[in-house]
């Protein structure tokens, strides 16, 4: 069974970093391009980032672009987002999510159950 | 970018309707690169439907999609009491990918 387990969230004042880091279990991790989508409090989705299978296409919203980093551990079947000039509207559940497919094919199946980035003085 | 507009905003239906979500895109989205997604309140989404018209696994059939173009629908053929969610499509054909504001199904 796929499991995608994320941490790393929680209070932070505008300005400051976070990491989020997502451990994922239960298919051969090193196959697969993953992504992070994140729902603002009461909101729809929002795509954030995507990273192929071998870390060489890497995508981000517009939102987060050069301000958020996505990267990998094949080694830890880990994701990670290196989020810097955090901002209130920020503020979001993000989840990690696996590909379809070895490239960023953008279908997002299945996803974790998320952490909590809330940005606030 | 491509935005996506879903319709109607909320549908008030009772178990055993038909349910047709609609899914607008303002521009043509790329072979059929369109998926929908069921989110039960306090739970991650799920895949129901890519490439437009498949259904992800272990989804049951009732759940049907198509379309093409700027126009898609989601159909639900008869609602089971665990439809009742918010559903959302979503588009994969050109970055970044972008999703609908959802179409809340409510139990009637």
């Amino acid at each position: 069974e796929v499991q995608l387990v994320e941490s790393g969230g929680g209070l932070v004042q505008p300005g400051r970093s976070l990491r989020l880091s997502c451990v994922a279990s239960g298919f051969i991790f090193d196959d697969y391009a993953m992504h992070w989508v994140r729902q603002a409090p009461g909101k729809g989705l929002e795509w954030v980032s995507g990273i192929n299978w071998n870390s060489g296409t890497i995508g981000y919203a517009d939102s987060v672009k050069g301000r958020f980093t996505i990267s990998r551990d094949d080694a830890k079947n880990s994701l990670y987002l290196q989020m810097t000039s955090l901002r209130p509207e920020d503020t979001a559940l993000y989840y990690c999510a696996k590909d379809f497919r070895g490239g960023t094919s953008g279908i997002f199946d299945p996803w974790g159950q998320g952490t909590l980035v809330t940005v606030s003085s | 970018e491509i935005v996506l507009t879903q319709s109607p905003g909320t549908l008030s239906l009772s178990p055993g309707e038909r349910a047709t979500l609609s899914c607008r895109a303002s521009q043509s989205v790329y072979s059929k690169y369109l998926a929908w997604y069921q989110q039960k309140f306090g739970q991650a989404p799920r895949l129901l439907i890519y490439g437009a018209s498949n259904r992800a696994s272990g989804i049951p059939d009732r759940f049907s999609g198509s379309g093409s173009g700027t126009d898609f629908t989601l159909t639900i053929s008869r609602l089971e009491p665990e439809d009742f969610a918010v559903y959302y499509c979503q588009q994969y054909g050109s970055s970044p990918f972008t999703f609908g504001q959802g179409t809340r199904l409510e139990i009637k």
